[in-house]
């Protein structure tokens, strides 16, 4: 594709509700990450994949967020039970996987609302 | 721990005044440092990146190891430079961490 793709664009849920968010980086990207802006908090790091395995999850805020990617290629952002505080845009990221000036490219996030 | 800091949520010059954006970072190892800009409704992009000792947009940023610091700079702010300003560090290979970004206004 043309560049990272990521959906829904918007997602209207409510509390307590399970969500998916979706991420198609770009072909041969090795490397992918989702962030959460949010006001205030700037660009906030959740996790980080490398092909399939993720070597850094640490910044996934709790156990009701959680992170797969297959295939070396999508990559799901499962939230559980939701809450108001998850309110926020999601963004991923990715990037070829190595070398030296590494360019990150970002998709055009997940607004995820939750009432 | 914060890696990198941008002490600046909100920063207004006018058009045509020079302009300079902070960030400090932390860590142990040898950087890599970017400035990220975020233009009104569109994604976030990569500006520019100390390795490369660019110029984009007539923007610069200096990496000075010894004030932990990698400051943009513009000599003549432009009404189209208003935008979200992010300062991010490459660590432990191809991780990547944000400041909190600096909301950049032109006044006309």
């Amino acid at each position: 594709g043309a560049g990272v793709s990521q959906s829904p664009s918007n997602k209207v849920t409510e509390k307590g509700k399970d969500v998916e968010l979706r991420c198609d980086p770009i072909s041969g990207h090795t490397a992918l990450y989702w962030y959460r802006q949010s006001l205030g908090q700037g660009l906030e790091f959740l996790i980080y994949f490398q092909g399939n395995s993720a070597p850094d999850k640490s910044g996934l805020p709790s156990d009701r967020f959680s992170a797969e990617r297959t295939g070396g290629s999508v990559s799901t952002l499962t939230i559980q039970r939701t809450q108001q505080e998850d309110s926020a845009v999601y963004l991923c990221a990715s990037s070829l996987g190595g070398g030296a000036g590494e360019k990150l490219f970002f998709g055009s996030g997940t607004q995820l609302s939750v009432l | 721990a914060q890696r990198v800091t941008q002490p600046e949520k909100l920063l207004s010059v006018f058009k045509g005044a020079p302009v300079e954006l902070k960030c400090n970072y932390s860590y142990s190892g040898s950087p890599e440092l970017f400035w990220y800009v975020q233009y009104s409704r569109q994604r976030l992009q990569l500006l520019l990146r100390h390795i490369s000792r660019e110029s984009i947009k007539g923007f610069t940023a200096d990496l000075n190891k010894g004030e932990t610091s990698f400051h943009l700079k513009k000599p003549f702010a432009q009404e189209e430079d208003s935008a979200m300003y992010y300062c991010a560090l490459r660590y432990t290979g191809n991780q990547f961490y944000f400041g909190t970004g600096t909301s950049l206004t032109v006044i006309p």
